[in-house]
């Protein structure tokens, strides 16, 4: 069965360093998203593409904050530089289209110390 | 905007019991409803979905839900737990128009299964 890879699964950084965050979606999806969850909450959107370009990144801390999808298939997610509410998990999803069902990778945890 | 309220942080049940988990929406148009599973370190799970037709939705391991639009809500229920249903559970909303259709979640509700 096809899952959405995600890599690190864990990543442990200091204050002000720079992180990045790899997200391979299932094949043949074009819509790829971001989430991250705080502990003890429920995620919450980041950053939404449909195919390379960006649908929707609101809610995105963009002084910190970037996230690519050049060719359309996998994407990255960077933040630079970290602060220490930062730490949390950063989930991608992906679906076939628009207003499909969204499958989610497995997640990276992030502590910022 | 949208926002998803699930009542109980924490529910706990008997093995066999019958398991209810709440959902309420507010929303100026009755949006995309979906329940996700997640197990402790791993990713979200879909349960089931509702977008249009029969209210009563089924979906995976024996859950089901409806929603009911006068009461805004799209409560999880399941006749018997199992232990294995023991995870974090979470409410969602996407909205019907629009180009974006990220997902709104609860706070999502921590089920507890005693033997």
């Amino acid at each position: 069965e096809a899952e959405v890879a995600q890599s690190p699964r864990y990543k442990i950084t200091e204050k002000s360093q720079a992180v990045a965050f790899w997200c391979d979606p299932i094949s043949g999806h074009a819509t790829l998203y971001w989430y991250r969850q705080i502990l003890g909450q429920g995620p919450e959107l980041l950053v939404q593409f449909q195919d390379e370009s960006v649908v929707d990144d609101s809610q995105l801390p963009k002084d910190r904050f970037s996230a690519e999808r050049l060719k359309g298939v996998d994407s990255t997610l960077k933040i630079q530089p970290a602060e220490l509410g930062d730490s949390a998990m950063y989930l991608c999803a992906s679906s076939q289209r628009r207003r499909e069902t969204q499958y989610f990778g497995p997640g990276t945890r992030l502590l910022v110390l | 905007a949208q926002s998803v309220t699930q009542l109980g942080s924490h529910v706990s049940v008997s093995e066999g019991a019958l398991v209810l988990l709440r959902c309420n929406y507010s929303s100026s148009v009755p949006p995309y409803l979906f329940w996700y599973v997640q197990y402790p370190n791993q990713g979200l799970q879909l349960l089931l979905k509702y977008t249009t037709g029969a209210t009563l939705v089924k979906g995976i391991n024996g859950f089901e839900a409806e929603f009911k639009k006068s009461e805004t809500s799209f409560h999880l229920t399941k006749p018997s737990a199992h232990m294995s249903d023991a995870a974090e559970y979470f409410c969602a909303v996407s909205e019907v128009g629009g180009g974006a259709d990220g997902l709104t979640f609860g706070k999502g509700t921590h089920l507890i299964i005693q033997p």
